[in-house]
């Protein structure tokens, strides 16, 4: 039971360069998030998907998309990396209605230069 | 608008209790989360109130007061380990989103 995976761990992008961010939890739960985390900002919700096939908009949703690929997989991509993205990304899962702890995943350390 | 405030920084000797303050301004206030982070990792969930009141788990405490949209967690024999970051999260509404605030770093001295 490895909970929620993320990869990869470390990335560094240029400016321009796009990529996904993969995540998936083997928890069997209906919800999952995107969140990115900056120096001394705390964790902002990205973008999050309630259940599968479902998918909403978080607090900082611009410039990034995302894929409910099925129950387990939730992608993150950057189209166009920015160095304003420069930041560490969790990925979490919560069982969903009713359920608020939510399980995070080790992060994807992304550096845009 | 939301806001929640918590103290940026806390230290405190081992051994000892600290108590870490939460204020929050949201709508649709469901319920008060607890989440602990380690320098470079993830964090992980302490606790969860969903009523007014005292949740205890083990050494770690928290208290709701939903008049006064305030909550704080209670660490009591604090251990090195405890040295982490602490976020108060409120549950909103039935969107299953928490806000996270900008955390509280404590740091546990000998």
């Amino acid at each position: 039971n490895a909970g929620v995976t993320q990869t990869p761990k470390f990335q560094v992008l240029k400016t321009g360069q796009s990529m996904t961010l993969q995540c998936a939890q083997d928890m069997n739960h209906n919800s999952m998030y995107w969140y990115r985390q900056d120096p001394g900002m705390g964790l902002r919700l990205i973008y999050y998907s309630a259940s599968e096939g479902t998918t909403d908009k978080g607090e900082v949703p611009n410039g990034y998309n995302v894929s409910r690929l099925n129950k387990r997989e939730f992608s993150l991509r950057l189209e166009s990396a920015a160095p304003s993205q420069t930041s560490v990304y969790f990925c979490a899962s919560s069982a969903g209605t009713g359920y608020n702890e939510q399980f995070f995943g080790p992060g994807t350390r992304l550096t845009v230069l | 608008g939301q806001s929640l405030e918590q103290p940026s920084e806390v230290t405190a000797v081992e051994g000892a209790i600290v108590q870490i303050n939460c204020t929050y301004q949201t709508s649709g206030f469901y319920g008060l989360s607890w989440y602990q982070q380690h320098d470079g990792g993830a964090p992980t969930f302490l606790s969860y109130n969903g009523l007014d009141g005292l949740e205890e788990t083990g050494r770690f405490s928290s208290f709701l007061s939903r008049s006064d949209s305030y909550g704080y967690l209670l660490l009591q024999e604090l251990q090195m380990k405890d040295s982490a970051s602490y976020f108060c999260a409120p549950w909103m509404d039935s969107s299953y989103k928490l806000i996270f605030g900008s955390g509280t770093r404590l740091l546990v001295r000998p």
